[in-house]
């Protein structure tokens, strides 16, 4: 079956380190997001990639970074400058054809927590 | 900018009727309305496209006002599962934004 997988579900950050959010696609969709979620907030966009090699910064990529190295990939770094970062992390991906007219399909996210 | 939800949260008995709203600042060109779970990731409910084109799910319906920049979810005869927070989203060029969300309850 097609979808999106994200691992690993639940992650502890130490201080100071830097941890890696996988996330795996097989829907063969071109354009791919990092959305972070505090408790009972809504869904903030880090970073988004429509194509290979590109991304574009959210409205909250401070204290992340991302690479785009194959259509099925898009790995988010947590680095040690995201002074807060525990929060569900949820990855999605979609198909965007002029402004937008596709849905996006979320992975089932991981956990982050400082420890 | 993120668009505008209301209410931010709603509870309902089984069989009653609701209405999410959504607005923005900005133009817009679609609509994304999503539900989520608790602990779970948000599911696509519906797309409203510019031009009245609309794309999603049979039980649920919205409308979509481009001169307003505003789109509402309408649930009718309301079920337990239908509890959740929906979310709006715009969408332009791959750089989605999601309202607040709309906390539903709904109870037997």
């Amino acid at each position: 079956d097609g979808g999106i997988t994200q691992s690993p579900k639940y992650l502890f950050r130490k201080e100071g380190q830097n941890v890696t959010l996988s996330c795996e696609q097989n829907l063969n969709h071109d354009a791919m997001y990092w959305y972070r979620q505090d408790p009972g907030q809504g869904l903030r966009l880090i970073y988004y990639s429509q194509i290979v090699n590109d991304f574009q910064k959210g409205d909250i990529a401070e204290g992340y970074s991302v690479s785009r190295e194959k259509k099925e990939s898009f790995p988010l770094t947590v680095t040690s400058a995201q002074k807060n970062p525990t929060a569900f992390y949820l990855c999605a991906s979609s198909n965007p054809t002029g402004y937008s007219n596709q849905p996006q399909h979320f992975g089932d996210g991981t956990r982050l927590s400082i420890l | 900018q993120q668009p505008v939800q209301s209410p931010q949260a709603v509870i309902l008995r089984e069989g009653e009727d609701a209405v999410i709203n959504c607005s923005s600042s900005k133009a817009l060109y679609s609509v994304h309305w999503y539900r989520q779970k608790h602990g779970e990731a948000p599911v696509f409910l519906m797309i409203l496209l510019k031009g009245g084109e609309q794309k999603g799910h049979d039980k649920i319906s919205a409308s979509f006002n481009e001169k307003k920049q505003q789109s509402s979810l309408y649930l009718t005869a309301s079920q337990l599962s239908y509890s959740g927070t929906y979310f709006c989203g715009t969408e332009i060029y791959g750089d989605m934004r999601f309202g607040a969300g709309t906390r539903l309850t709904v109870k037997p």
